[in-house]
């Protein structure tokens, strides 16, 4: 299974956009990239899939690069609630969710 | 609402005792899973079932033990063998393909 690369931490202003990376330079061609975050001691959310098409809905957005080795989960105005740890996770479609493995992710802090 | 419920929020387990955590989901979801969460870490599978009286191990499933006996029930049973038990529990559920997991709010496990 294809690896992923977050950074540990980051900081966003209230309104804002937050912008947070992801590389998975070993994805193979029939892996989606999903997001998920986790609010402090509460289970995981779905947030947004891709294959290779830029994807959006009420929560996000998901831009994936052209050769797919990284991607970026944009929440256009963050507000407070967002602050939370969002994974970055790649599976090939199809698969069982046992294969949806969760890294350490990304503490995205929104700050007033 | 369709969901998944998840009890207690807090358990409390003494030493050489054995403690079930309870997981349901009215979501006629085929497939359930447990995770473990140690504080600042990822999620680790401990078991998963992909259809009612059958299960597998995950990669942390020595001092676990689960049944399958009805497709909305998923129970964890935390055995005096694991010795380390203190940790957030989550349970999650999908269908049969795993694109989206649903979690529950989880339970957190602590030893007296």
């Amino acid at each position: 299974d294809a690896k992923t690369t977050q950074p540990p931490s980051m900081d966003c202003a209230e309104g804002r956009a937050a912008n947070l990376p992801c590389n998975h330079s070993t994805i193979s061609g029939n892996e989606y990239v999903y997001w998920y975050r986790q609010i402090h001691s509460q289970g995981p959310q779905y947030i947004i899939h891709g294959l290779k098409n830029n994807e959006t809905n009420e929560m996000a957005s998901l831009i994936i690069t052209e050769d797919r080795k990284s991607s970026t989960l944009i929440l256009p105005h963050a507000t407070l609630r967002d602050t939370a740890v969002y994974y970055c996770i790649v599976r090939p479609q199809g698969e069982y969710g046992n294969k949806l493995v969760f890294g350490a992710g990304t503490i995205l802090r929104v700050k007033s | 609402d369709g969901g998944i419920t998840q009890s207690p929020k807090y358990l409390f387990r003494k030493e050489g005792q054995n403690v079930t955590l309870s997981c349901e989901q009215n979501l006629n979801h085929d497939a359930m899973y447990w995770y473990r969460q140690d504080p600042g870490q990822g999620l680790r599978l401990i078991y998963y079932s992909q259809i009612v009286n059958d299960f597998q191990k995950g990669d942390i499933a020595e001092g676990y033990s689960v049944s399958r006996e009805k497709k909305e029930s998923f129970p964890l049973t935390v055995t005096s063998a694991q010795k380390n038990p203190t940790a957030f529990y989550l349970c999650a559920s999908s269908t049969v393909t795993g694109e989206k997991l649903f979690f529950g709010s989880g339970t957190q496990l602590s030893v007296l």
